[in-house]
């Protein structure tokens, strides 16, 4: 079945650095893929998506690109700020359905 | 974005009793669903909501113990029935605002605590 695999954290970085966090998938076909962010205390938002190959999505200083050749949808941002400080969950989604399988999440810590 | 507002956002319940959560979108939506977050985890489906349906619930998630109620397209409500700490968890709603699976937001949560 269709499932999310994201690198383990927690992920520490200083002030300023770049930031990648790997996710990867098993799917058949064409899901759509997600980054969802929670801050501390928060509910689950929408970071950015991606709904077919080779798409980017971006938000926020943040980005992703589709890439079905690797099955990977790594998030990535040059310059993080303490206030990136959060989990992040990549998911993945079939239109069909609507319904989302989520990796385990990565959390970040940004300290200044 | 869709506004969705969850009730209560916060609660600490006996064991062996019910919560209900409920469940507010700002505009008619189809389809309405509902995930469960146990600590330090990641977010599991435990059912999708129609409204003029029966809940399609995941495998490991029954009605008994978690009946869902969808009686319009702007409102559901979970309930937790039967509380055991094992069920302290974030319970989110999410909807899918254009239906078209790639447009799906999430309510702030309700994080129940049960003792």
């Amino acid at each position: 079945g269709d499932s999310v695999t994201q690198m383990e954290g927690p992920v520490t970085l200083s002030e300023e650095a770049f930031l990648t966090i790997n996710c990867t998938y098993t799917a058949t076909g064409y899901p759509s893929l997600f980054w969802y962010v929670q801050y501390p205390g928060e509910g689950l938002q929408l970071l950015l998506k991606a709904t077919k190959a080779d798409d980017k999505g971006s938000n926020k200083g943040f980005e992703a690109t589709y890439r079905k050749e690797t099955t990977s949808f790594h998030l990535e941002k040059g310059s993080v700020q303490v206030s990136d400080s959060a989990v992040y969950f990549c998911a993945l989604g079939r239109g069909a359905t609507n319904k989302l399988i989520f990796g385990t999440g990565t959390l970040l810590a940004v300290q200044p | 974005s869709a506004v969705i507002s969850q009730k209560p956002s916060r609660d600490i319940c006996q064991r062996g009793t019910s919560l209900t959560i409920q469940c507010q979108v700002d505009s008619q939506v189809t389809m309405m669903f509902w995930y469960r977050q146990q600590p330090g985890q990641s977010l599991t489906l435990i059912a999708t909501a129609n409204q003029g349906s029966e809940a399609t619930y995941e495998s490991g998630f029954v009605i008994d113990k978690f009946p869902i109620s969808r009686p319009n397209l702007t409102f559901s409500t979970l309930t937790v029935s039967n509380m055991s700490p094992e069920d302290s968890s974030i319970y989110l709603c999410s909807v899918d605002r254009q239906g078209s699976g790639n447009t799906i937001y999430f309510g702030e949560g309700s994080w129940l605590t049960v003792v």
